[in-house]
């Protein structure tokens, strides 16, 4: 299968919290799993990624915690700041091919309230 | 640089219309890509493009046409526009295939009404 569902749709945390997003997979064959960060009028930005030989992922106050044998991965977002509010994407690619065909997960809007 | 740059920002069609989405970028990216957003639907890839003169349908490819003469431009055509092409439109390019990070422009909001 080659969707990729994300939960919540919507999230609600106070200054300092740590909002988790979850991803589920289906398809094993996906091998490269990024999060983009999309702020109101601008296009999505690669925020960090990780490829299922490790199962966790960390660049700053982002983490990414990957489960292989469950197919889930997760973003959590450390002392979050009303900066990160923004809608969240997760995504799933297979290497390989000759093009690249991310699929994105349906995205979650973040309020981190001061 | 100025990256990926889409113009209109906005821009409002009647059914039946045509338009013409217009990408750019400066960073000699061979893959370039258009996807719409929907609310609660994510990204869906529309067309992409390996290099000048390649192209392919993405998912969601009916209703629209691309072309691809240079690197740096690839345009997105709207025929006979619908209410269901009513979306937010997003071109990317990327340096190679594989893992490499997209880079999105801002976005053109269309209304077909």
């Amino acid at each position: 299968q080659q969707q990729v569902k994300q939960s919540p749709q919507s999230l609600i945390v106070q200054k300092g919290g740590i909002p988790i997003i979850n991803c589920a997979y289906e398809n094993t064959a996906f091998d490269y799993f990024p999060w983009y960060q999309q702020f109101p009028g601008k296009g999505p930005a690669l925020l960090i990624a990780i490829r299922p030989d490790v199962s966790e992922k960390k660049e700053g106050r982002f983490t990414i915690s990957f489960n292989k044998s469950a197919k889930q991965f997760s973003l959590h977002i450390m002392d979050s700041q009303p900066g990160d509010s923004a809608t969240y994407f997760c995504a799933a690619q297979r290497d390989g091919g000759a093009t690249n065909k991310l699929i994105f997960g349906t995205g979650t809007l973040l309020a981190v309230q001061p | 640089n100025a990256g990926v740059t889409q113009t209109p920002k906005f821009r409002i069609l009647k059914i039946g219309q045509s338009m013409t989405l217009q990408c750019t970028q400066d960073m000699n990216h061979n893959y370039m890509y258009w996807y719409r957003q929907d609310p609660g639907m994510g990204l869906k890839l529309i067309y992409y493009s390996v290099g000048a003169g390649i192209t392919d349908k993405g998912e969601v490819p009916n209703g629209y046409n691309v072309s691809r003469s240079t690197t740096e431009d690839f345009p997105l055509r709207l025929e006979l526009a619908a209410p269901s092409q009513t979306s937010v439109y997003f071109c990317a390019s990327s340096y190679l295939q594989g893992n490499s990070p997209l880079h999105f422009g801002n976005g053109t909001r269309l209304t077909v009404t």
